[in-house]
């Protein structure tokens, strides 16, 4: 089973910075299967990013996907109040799904 | 409008059991994998169980193997999951969520107590 590990586990930002979040993965699959959500508090996750780097529908563009291998990025061009929430990068492999522990986006 | 709302959470005892409802619309239901993603208290996002769509592969996580059975029915466009032999530890908001390869549509949620 393939292990994500997020980090930093918590970034401390101000509105309009870049946001940097990591998601490592224990061994090398295919881009096609790592996506990105976004979770606020009270609320369901919802989808940002798929196959690494597709943005899902109705999602900004201050949000892009990047990696491949075992290193995944998600970044946040400027943050937007809105964007301060959990983020979980998630992978797809053998028909069962992983979760990454979460970065939680917080204002500085 | 794609809508996927899960019924049937409720306080239950340890050892005891609960079905666990998916009603999809504004899909075609009978053409997606299906999942059943959990969320206990303050803590991540946990899969437990996922079924392609007409129902004949199913995949489980190893905390619910043997416990938990996912279903549907696409005559009905509900997804299911029964809980068997339940533990303090399946304490979660459960949410069912449309996709293959990744979740492009969640529920809300429902919230599963296990507690005596």
């Amino acid at each position: 089973e393939i292990v994500l590990t997020q980090s930093p586990g918590t970034l401390s930002l101000s509105p309009g910075e870049r946001a940097t979040l990591s998601c490592t993965a224990s061994q090398s699959f295919s881009t096609s299967y790592l996506a990105w959500y976004q979770q606020k508090p009270g609320q369901a996750p919802r989808l940002l990013i798929y196959g690494a780097s597709s943005r899902a529908t109705g999602i900004p563009d201050r949000f892009a996907g990047s990696g491949f291998g075992t290193d995944f990025t998600l970044s946040i061009s400027r943050l937007e109040p809105e964007d301060f929430a959990v983020y979980y990068c998630q992978q797809y492999g053998s028909s069962s799904w992983t979760f990454g522990q979460g970065t939680k986006v917080e204002i500085k | 409008e794609v809508q996927l709302v899960e019924s049937g959470g409720d306080l239950v005892q340890p050892g005891g059991s609960l079905r666990l409802s998916c009603a999809a619309s504004g899909f075609t239901f009978s053409s997606y994998w299906m999942h059943w993603v959990r969320q206990a208290p303050g803590k991540g996002l946990v899969w437990v169980s996922g079924i392609n769509s007409d129902g004949s592969i199913t995949n489980y996580a190893d905390s619910v193997k043997g416990r938990f059975t996912i279903s549907r029915d696409n005559t009905k466009n509900t997804l299911y999951l029964q809980m068997n032999s339940l533990r303090a530890e399946d304490t979660a908001v459960y949410y069912c969520i449309r996709g293959r390869s990744s979740g492009d549509y969640w529920g809300q949620g429902t919230l599963v107590t296990v507690s005596s």
